[in-house]
């Protein structure tokens, strides 16, 4: 099993949409969390960054975490084609010197 | 301002050559990691430096991986006698602690 797990999708999604990705994690000393926007052959961008639990919002994002029940969140609001990519979740933490242990990234597609 | 940047974008090499990648973290930062991102496997962690020194390199794949980081900032990566596994995009991030990570566009590795 992966430390991170999350659906690869694919999501589609109408324009306008509030769009809810998810992960789950195994490793209870991961503290940071970090949600990424990954266009076709680009690097990856940082959304959302967040510090145990909580939430935290930006625009028509927003992070959630729940250490509890190791679940991480993110939600779009007023979706639009151009949020259309790979996102991807990043956690860190204990010992591990700030590296990030991925999920699989979801595809989203937001049509018009 | 300027973000990270990777070199060259694209690399196509023979099976046995040797390359190298580099990496020209965001002035200031004193974290750097190399990932690596592949279709099969997601992005993996490759190796981490907190200035200079590498205090993590756990997550690289054989002793033909090697890397160095000169001065606090470029980084290379090295990849001697290259196999047709290693194709792949080798990202670089880089932190100004080690908690947010800003990623370049990466390196895109093709082994014949």
């Amino acid at each position: 099993q992966k430390e991170v797990e999350q659906d690869p999708g694919p999501l589609s999604v109408p324009e306008g949409a509030i769009v809810s990705l998810n992960c789950t994690y195994s490793n209870s000393a991961f503290q940071y969390f970090m949600w990424y926007r990954q266009y076709s052959r680009k690097g990856p961008e940082l959304l959302m960054y967040t510090y145990s639990s909580g939430n935290k919002e930006d625009g028509r994002f927003t992070a959630q975490v729940d250490k509890s029940s190791k679940y991480i969140s993110l939600f779009i609001r007023d979706s639009q084609p151009s949020d259309s990519a790979t996102y991807l979740c990043g956690c860190a933490g204990g010992t591990s010197y700030g590296k990030l242990t991925f999920g699989q990234g979801t595809i989203l597609t937001v049509h018009p | 301002g300027a973000g990270v940047s990777q070199s060259p974008s694209n690399k196509v090499t023979e099976k046995g050559k040797d390359v190298e990648l580099r990496c020209d973290p965001i002035s200031g930062h004193t974290a750097l990691y190399w990932y690596r991102q592949s279709l099969g496997q997601g992005l993996e962690f490759l190796i981490y430096f907190q200035g200079n020194s590498a205090p993590d390199k756990s997550g690289l794949p054989s002793d033909r991986f090697s890397a160095e980081r000169t001065g606090g900032s470029v980084s290379t990566l090295t990849i001697q006698r290259t196999q047709q596994e290693d194709s792949a995009v080798y990202l670089c991030a880089s932190s100004p602690r080690n908690n947010e990570q800003f990623f370049g566009p990466g390196t895109r590795l093709t082994v014949l």
